[in-house]
């Protein structure tokens, strides 16, 4: 079965800091893993698509990689902000289907 | 533009009661999907249509029914409420690997 495992589930961090969240996933054969930022009460935003050849990709302070050998994905962000407090979703389809698979999000708390 | 639109945002129906959650985009997208959040579980798919014509089930179809209207309207259905349905419901366009999500409709089923 299908599986995205999203690590840690919540993270507390000061505004500047920097922070690292982690994707394991299990989607065979892959296709494309794919980074979303969720503000509470909204719909997901899009911040990064990757391929499988692509290995790392950036969107302003957020720079995501991909380890396709060990189905593995890291999003950083750099020097956060209040505004980076969301959940950050990690996604990934198999070629040929149209169902992707939703981790569970990490909740990201930015405290002044 | 204004991408994916869902109509109502929040709605609150007793048990047994039906409505339908639209939604619209305007992007000329083929592909529609209309998932469902739950507090601690990732978004989970109920239906999902590939191009105006087709539909197809998802992850958790029970109690739901759909319908492309044509391209660019994609409504799902409650004929019967429950309150396990009690959700946030989001509806997303799609095209080539990018995905694109309504603002959500908070639905409450008493």
């Amino acid at each position: 079965k299908n599986q995205v495992e999203q690590s840690p589930q919540s993270l507390i961090i000061l505004e500047g800091k920097n922070c690292t969240l982690q994707c394991n996933y299990t989607v065979s054969p892959f296709s494309n893993l794919r980074w979303y930022k969720q503000d509470t009460g909204r719909g997901p935003v899009s911040l990064t698509i990757m391929t499988f050849s692509e290995n790392t990709k950036s969107n302003g302070r957020y720079t995501a990689t991909l380890d396709a050998d060990t189905k593995q994905s890291s999003l950083h962000i750099t020097a956060s902000q209040l505004s980076d407090s969301a959940s950050y979703i990690c996604v990934v389809s198999a070629r040929g289907s149209y169902i992707p698979t939703f981790g569970r999000g990490t909740s990201l708390i930015v405290h002044p | 533009n204004a991408g994916v639109t869902q109509t109502p945002k929040f709605q609150v129906l007793k048990t047994g009661q039906s409505m339908t959650l639209q939604c619209a985009q305007d992007m000329n997208h083929n592909s529609m999907y209309w998932y469902r959040q739950d507090p601690g579980m990732g978004l989970r798919l109920i239906y999902y249509s590939a191009s105006e014509g087709t539909t197809d089930k998802g992850e958790v179809p029970n109690g739901y029914n759909v319908s492309r209207l044509n391209k660019r309207e994609f409504s799902l259905r409650l004929e019967s409420a429950a309150p396990s349905q009690t959700s946030v419901y989001f509806c997303a366009s799609s095209w080539d690997y990018e995905q694109y999500f309504g603002p959500g409709t908070r639905l409450t089923v008493t």
